[in-house]
C-alpha cells in the first residue's frame, strides 16, 4: 500500500521567515508526488507535483518542493512566509495499486502566522 | 472555466431523511472522484470514476451511499437514510488523463441532525 506521513500537525512560521512543511512517503514503485492547499471553507487547490525529472519543483504561489529518494521524503518550501500562506497544507501520493488515478492524501499540516 | 461546481454548498437534514450532492466537473476531463473529510478521519475516497464509469468505490462506507455519473458533465452522490455520522463536507475533484493533479469543487457541507 501507498501512503505519506506529514509529521507536524502545525508549522508556526513568522511572515518573511522560510517556511517548511515536511512530508515522507511510502511507495512500491517510482512516486507521484502532490502539494495541495486548502484555505478555510475552501476545496483543495493543487500546489504542485513531482513526476519525474529536476529534484526540486517548482510550484504556484512561491513554493517549492525537493524530492529526496535516499530519504523518501517531499518537503513543501518558501523562501519568504506571507501572512496570505496560513493555510492547510497536504501532501499526496499516487497509488498505483488502486489504479491510474487514485492518489493517497496525508492527515495535513496547518500552517500557521505568528504576528 | 468555472471550474468544478458542486451543489448544494450547505445542507442541513433530518436523520432518515435522503441527501443527494451534486456535481459538474471541469469539461474535458475524464477522471471524476467523491471524497469526504471530518476532523476524525481527514479526506477519504469515496468513489472515482474514468469516463463515467466507476472504478473504485471501496472508498464507500456502507450501503447507503451511491454514486452515480450518467454522462460526462453530472455526477450525484446519495445517501440514503442519512445518519449523523455522515455529516462532514463531500468533495468532488476532476482531472484529466495526463495531469495528474486533481481540481477539487468548493464541497458541500453536510450537517444531519
Amino acid at each position: 500500500a501507498q501512503s505519506v506521513a506529514q509529521p507536524e500537525d502545525q508549522v508556526n512560521v513568522a511572515e518573511g521567515n522560510p517556511l517548511t512543511v515536511k512530508c515522507t512517503y511510502s511507495v512500491s514503485g517510482n512516486p507521484y508526488l502532490f502539494w495541495y492547499v486548502q484555505y478555510p471553507n475552501r476545496g483543495l487547490q493543487f500546489l504542485l507535483k513531482y513526476i519525474t525529472g529536476d529534484n526540486l519543483v517548482k510550484g504556484s504561489y512561491g513554493f517549492e518542493a525537493e524530492f529526496n529518494k535516499s530519504q523518501t521524503s517531499f518537503h513543501l518550501k518558501k523562501p519568504s512566509a506571507l501572512v496570505s500562506d496560513s493555510a492547510l497544507y497536504f501532501c499526496a501520493v499516487r497509488d498505483v495499486t488502486g489504479g491510474y488515478q487514485k492518489v493517497t492524501f496525508g492527515t495535513g499540516t496547518k500552517l500557521q502566522d505568528i504576528p | 472555466d468555472a471550474g468544478v461546481i458542486q451543489s448544494p454548498r450547505h445542507e442541513v437534514t433530518e436523520m432518515g431523511q435522503e441527501v443527494t450532492l451534486r456535481c459538474k466537473p471541469i469539461s474535458g476531463h475524464d477522471y471524476l472522484f467523491w471524497y469526504r473529510q471530518t476532523m476524525m478521519r481527514g479526506l477519504e475516497l469515496l468513489i472515482y470514476f474514468n469516463n463515467n464509469v466507476p472504478i473504485d468505490d471501496s472508498g464507500m462506507p456502507e450501503d447507503r451511499f451511491s454514486a452515480k455519473m450518467p454522462n460526462a458533465s453530472f455526477s450525484t452522490l446519495k445517501i440514503q437514510p442519512s445518519e449523523p455520522r455522515d455529516s462532514a463536507v463531500y468533495f468532488c475533484a476532476s482531472s484529466f488523463l495526463h495531469s495528474y493533479e486533481q481540481y477539487f469543487g468548493p464541497g458541500t457541507r453536510l450537517t444531519v441532525t
